[in-house]
């Protein structure tokens, strides 16, 4: 079974700028997280996808969004970013919502 | 704010000993997981326990919950060199279909 895979693996933006980071989840697996963790911090929540829907959203402003598409795979879009948005942002999918995550390896988004 | 936040911050043990991490929480909960990070990797879970339990085990891991005391314990026996890692705990709340909340970790070195 192929686990969650995120790409890409590193992204180097420039402040003001936009990113795009994406997300596929396990084969079956309708719910998509996104968590956000700075360097040395806990996983802070972002955002929560399920079967296309946003189901739940963390305390993030609004350049903050994503979407899940009908495949379930996910994308989280940043914009106008700020150099504290440098961070390594987390992917997980799950069966339902009380079940265990699944995680992807992340990317680590770097701001110039 | 925060549901866990775990106990000690940094633990440093020599391989063959055991360890004890903890996790307090503050509301109600469903669930309480337990996931491992490895060093800029994704998290990888180690354990769920329901509200309802109060010990499981999962090969040399045994994770105690006390919800009298909004409380947890990971104990890891006989660690090794590769359970070097972060340790977090997660609780989603009794309320349902909410996000997991992570607390900040503990990150364990065991020395070979």
């Amino acid at each position: 079974e192929a686990g969650v895979t995120q790409s890409p693996t590193h992204l180097i933006k420039t402040r003001g700028q936009q990113a795009t980071l994406r997300c596929s989840p396990i084969s079956g697996h309708t719910s998509v997280y996104w968590y956000q963790q700075a360097l040395g911090l806990g996983l802070q929540f972002l955002l929560w996808y399920d079967e296309g829907e946003e189901r739940n959203r963390g305390n993030f402003p609004p350049r903050f969004s994503g979407r899940q598409f009908p495949n379930y795979s996910s994308e989280l879009n940043v914009n106008a970013l700020e150099l504290e948005d440098s961070a390594l942002y987390l992917c997980a999918s799950s069966l339902v919502w009380d079940q265990p995550q699944h995680f992807g390896d992340g990317t680590r988004l770097s701001i110039l | 704010s925060q549901q866990g936040e775990e106990d000690p911050q940094a633990l440093s043990i020599q391989e063959g000993e055991n360890a004890t991490m903890n996790c307090s929480y503050k509301t109600s909960i469903n669930n309480l997981q337990w996931y491992r990070q490895n060093s800029g990797r994704g998290l990888v879970h180690l354990i769920l326990i329901r509200s309802n339990e109060r010990e499981k085990h999962s090969g040399r891991l045994r994770v105690t919950l006390d919800t009298s005391k909004k409380s947890s314990s990971l104990l890891i026996t006989a660690s090794r060199a590769a359970d070097t890692a972060s340790y977090f705990c997660a609780t989603d709340a009794l309320s349902g279909n909410t996000p997991l909340v992570f607390g900040k970790g503990t990150r364990l070195s065991v020395i070979a």
